[in-house]
């Protein structure tokens, strides 16, 4: 599958880096999403961008910074992060119809490890 | 806001029974009422979904009953197979400003042996 694609698949990290993941999406979607997903967790959703505007940040720690600039990119800068954020994070991207919800087309995901 | 409900949270059924998976919503409002299969390792993908004028989908083995009253809606599958191993995710989402992001159920984890 190529509609959404994400790099680094994997990525290992200390405490003190910096790294950013990048989302791209082929789909010509308006709207893009970061969840993560802890081991036996449900998928978290962190930020939501519509229109290249950040439209929800469900309380994320400043730690991750998000950038989407344009529709078809997103991003998700990494920073002194904890062991806890180790997760898969997934992008995903949808179309955003007035009056009705989308499917979500969801990336590989980056399988993060915070040493 | 929304919140979905999905029960079981791990569902174990033997090669060839049916499997059962029922989420409950919120908000009355809501429209859209899609099915995610995750594989070990992989991505989300969805695999069928039904909106609110619709009580009843079908794609083969696997259907989609809606019940916009008791605001339920359940994932049947049957004949199970090995391959439909795998972490099922409901979600509801639409049609209010902004709702179109999806509100996702907890999981459920199918284990079919075979």
């Amino acid at each position: 599958e190529t509609g959404v694609t994400q790099t680094p698949r994997h990525l290992v990290m200390g405490m003190t880096n910096k790294k950013s993941l990048k989302c791209e999406q082929h789909l010509g979607h308006n709207a893009m999403y970061w969840y993560k997903q802890s081991a036996k967790k449900p998928l978290e959703l962190m930020f939501v961008y519509s229109l290249e505007e950040r439209v929800e940040n469900n309380s994320v720690p400043s730690r991750f910074s998000p950038e989407c600039p344009n529709s078809s990119h997103l991003f998700l800068h990494l920073h002194t992060l904890q062991p806890e954020d180790s997760a898969l994070y997934l992008c995903a991207s949808s179309q955003t119809s007035g009056s009705r919800g989308e499917t979500q087309y969801f990336g590989p995901g980056t399988r993060l490890l915070v040493l | 806001g929304e919140n979905v409900e999905q029960h079981p949270s791990t569902l174990s059924v033997q090669e060839g029974d049916s499997a059962v998976i029922k989420c409950t919503y919120s908000d009355s409002a809501s429209n859209y009422f899609p099915w995610y299969k995750q594989e070990l390792g992989k991505r989300p993908q969805l695999i069928i979904d039904i909106r609110s004028n619709v009580g009843e989908k079908k794609d083969q083995r696997i259907a989609v009953t809606l019940n916009k009253t008791a605001k339920h809606f359940s994932l049947h599958i049957t004949e199970t197979q090995p391959e439909d191993s795998a972490v099922y995710f409901c979600a509801a989402s639409g049609p209010a400003e902004g709702s179109y992001i999806p509100t996702f159920g907890r999981g459920t984890s199918l284990i079919v042996h075979p």
